[in-house]
């Protein structure tokens, strides 16, 4: 059973470009979750979704981003016109129902020049 | 604002000895609190978790301890081992929040053999 895949792994992109993450949850899972951490910093929570719908998406910066999660197909999490401060690590978590345990993909180390 | 706070950047034990990792929170509404545990270039994993209507919990070698009053929890760890030697998550959430998790910043634990 694969877990949660984050692809890519590593993202360079030079500033006003468009960063787009890809995740897709463990098989059986519906709720995906996207936290951040900026350098030095615990992760924090961006935005939650279930298929199709946004629940949750308080943490999201108001401009530039924008998260989805269609019927078909991984949760992507796009960040239009990126700046140096979109530099961190995006996480991925998935989980079975609203309150039962996340699991994490590896992340996407996104890098503004 | 920081709702959690992981005071040590980092922590150094030998092998065998028991390893403390503390946190503590300022949101007297959080009521579920977990520890996640990171190796480089991967993503947290879940480790064991309390809620708010116990004082302590335990999974093995490791043991969680949460002291309301004082909006203080603590992880323990017994005996360490190098393989323990990750980055140590402290989180917390209101239980209908679902997985909304506040995290800490970390704390980085070093365990020699």
């Amino acid at each position: 059973n694969a877990g949660v895949m984050q692809n890519p792994r590593h993202l360079v992109r030079r500033r006003g470009q468009e960063a787009r993450l890809r995740c897709s949850p463990m098989k059986g899972h519906s709720h995906v979750y996207w936290y951040r951490q900026l350098p030095e910093e615990g992760l924090k929570f961006m935005v939650y979704l279930q298929k199709e719908n946004i629940i949750d998406e308080s943490g999201m910066p108001k401009e530039r981003f924008s998260a989805e999660f269609p019927k078909e197909g991984p949760s992507i999490l796009r960040i239009q016109q990126v700046v140096r401060g979109d530099s961190a690590a995006y996480f991925c978590a998935s989980s079975p129902g609203i309150n039962e345990k996340l699991f994490f993909g590896s992340g996407t180390q996104l890098s503004v020049l | 604002d920081q709702q959690v706070k992981q005071n040590s950047p980092s922590l150094s034990v030998q092998e065998g000895r028991i390893s403390i990792l503390n946190c503590d929170y300022t949101n007297s509404m959080f009521d579920y609190f977990l520890w996640y545990k990171k190796y480089p270039a991967e993503g947290p994993t879940f480790l064991i978790s309390i809620s708010s209507i116990k004082d302590k919990n335990e999974d093995g070698r490791f043991t969680v301890f949460l002291n309301k009053s004082a909006k203080h929890l603590s992880l323990h760890i017994v005996p360490s081992q190098p393989g323990d030697s990750a980055v140590y998550f402290c989180a917390a959430t209101e239980g209908l929040r679902g997985n909304k998790l506040v995290f800490g910043a970390g704390t980085i634990l070093r365990v020699k053999s």
